[in-house]
């Protein structure tokens, strides 16, 4: 079975600077995707950035970038340029490209950003 | 916003009761999938329906259920409550399912006392 693991329970940055949250996942498929979600005090679930496995080129959206680890099973999300809006639980996700749409959620990481 | 709706979005009730959650996947969507969020065992996928058949299994417990009718839109039946369930009930979609991104609906928080 797939594994989901986020080492920081909580994470804080001052705003305007950069911050990495750490994902890393256990699988033995060679063909998945990866996501990280965001999660504000609202507790609506929104999509942040989307890796596909057999992609080598790193996802990036806007002020959030990833940094996939193929070999090693790292994901990484990279926040730039952190704004207050940015706050939120993270949650990374593994997806199976095998196993129709069962997702497997790490525990989440709290982001606080600073003023 | 997503384009998901979930109704309700807060359920008060009782242990032993039973509740419906629905949930309207986005226009041209054809995958539902319900998640559980609680505080000891975070996120947890449920089930999958896709086109009113169900895709795919997770861990959903035997007195829950869930089915999706011809419109697309799915009900997740909670029955025989119990304290322990109490938790934010996800629905998400997508527009077929193993490929394409799940888009989340703002949820249903289900209180059991």
């Amino acid at each position: 079975a797939q594994t989901v693991t986020q080492s920081q329970p909580e994470m804080s940055v001052q705003e305007a600077e950069t911050v990495t949250l750490s994902c890393t996942y256990d699988t033995s498929e060679s063909d998945y995707y990866l996501f990280w979600y965001k999660q504000p005090p609202s507790r609506q679930m929104i999509l942040v950035i989307r890796q596909e496995a057999y992609k080598q080129q790193n996802a990036t959206e806007n002020r959030f970038s990833v940094n996939f680890q193929k070999a090693a099973k790292s994901f990484s999300l990279k926040i730039s340029d952190s704004q207050l809006g940015d706050a939120a639980m993270y949650f990374c996700a593994y997806r199976s490209h095998t196993n129709a749409g069962k997702s497997t959620f790490g525990d989440g990481t709290t982001l606080t950003v600073k003023p | 916003d997503s384009g998901v709706t979930q109704t309700p979005k807060h359920l008060i009730t009782a242990t032993g009761q039973r509740v419906t959650l629905r949930c309207s996947p986005r226009s041209g969507d054809l995958s539902v999938y319900w998640y559980q969020q609680s505080l000891d065992q975070g996120l947890q996928f449920l089930i999958q329906y896709y086109n009113g058949e169900e895709r795919a299994k997770g861990n959903i417990l035997e007195r829950f259920s869930a089915q999706q009718f011809p419109d697309l839109h799915s009900e997740l039946n909670l029955s025989s409550l119990e304290l322990g369930d109490s938790a934010l009930y996800f629905c998400a979609s997508s527009l077929q399912g193993d490929q394409e991104t799940q888009y989340f609906g703002p949820g249903t928080r289900l209180l059991v006392l």
